[in-house]
């Protein structure tokens, strides 16, 4: 989606590793969720943030919502092999409650 | 066990043969969506249900069609399906929206369409 946009596309990392996803949107955001994706399965919902400042934690993983640059940060400590998958945003808009818009994923490899 | 369920999870089919892609979720959710999933494209949003008979579109909605007769199920109809329909569909569904918001969404594990 170019309203969302996710950096780096994909990632690979050595284990125990740290390493930041980005997710910046180009309008004004009114909450935003981080899902993950093993290839070819459904989503699972890691968190959802709504106030500027908002920072979450899920296990190793903590996203963060900067308002002022409508951009959010998912930040995963000491990588792991089950870290592995695709990393996706999703925003919400303050227009239409039902609508929902996700980047394109950012695939993340951990070797072991 | 809390599910959403699809059916079927692979299908290949032909141009113009009418198929149905059923939903199904177990947690008495109001919110339901259907997506679909391409390289390079991401997921996109085809319909969306805030509740029973309440039903709208989302980015790609052409070529489908959708129905919200009970609160548990959400079919997704591809009337008459065409290559361009290829893709990895998903459905989901949540509590419901407050404040702007859709929740946490639960999806499907995926249905893989190939149309020929």
């Amino acid at each position: 989606s170019q309203e969302l946009e996710q950096s780096p596309q994909s990632l690979i990392v050595q284990e125990g590793k740290n390493l930041t996803i980005n997710c910046t949107s180009s309008k004004t955001l009114y909450g935003l969720y981080w899902y993950k994706q093993k290839y070819g399965e459904g989503l699972i919902f890691l968190m959802m943030l709504q106030k500027g400042g908002e920072e979450k934690s899920h296990e190793k993983i903590t996203a963060k919502l900067d308002e002022k640059k409508q951009q959010s940060s998912l930040h995963i400590t000491a990588s792991q092999p089950s870290h592995a998958g695709i990393y996706l945003c999703g925003a919400a808009w303050n227009t239409n409650a039902g609508k929902s818009t996700f980047g394109d994923g950012t695939t993340l490899t951990v070797k072991p | 066990e809390a599910q959403v369920t699809q059916n079927p999870r692979y299908l290949i089919t032909v141009t113009g043969k009418k198929l149905t892609v059923t939903c199904s979720q177990n947690m008495n959710h109001e919110y339901m969506s259907w997506y679909r999933q391409d390289p390079g494209l991401g997921l996109r949003q085809i319909y969306y249900s805030m509740n029973v008979e309440v039903t709208d579109k989302g980015d790609v909605p052409e070529g489908y069609k959708v129905s919200r007769k009970e609160k548990r199920n959400f079919p997704l109809i591809l009337e008459s399906p065409s290559p361009n329909q290829t893709s990895l569909y998903f459905c989901a569904s949540s509590l419901g929206t407050s404040g702007g918001l859709t929740g946490e969404l639960f999806f499907g594990e995926g249905s893989r369409l190939t149309v020929l």
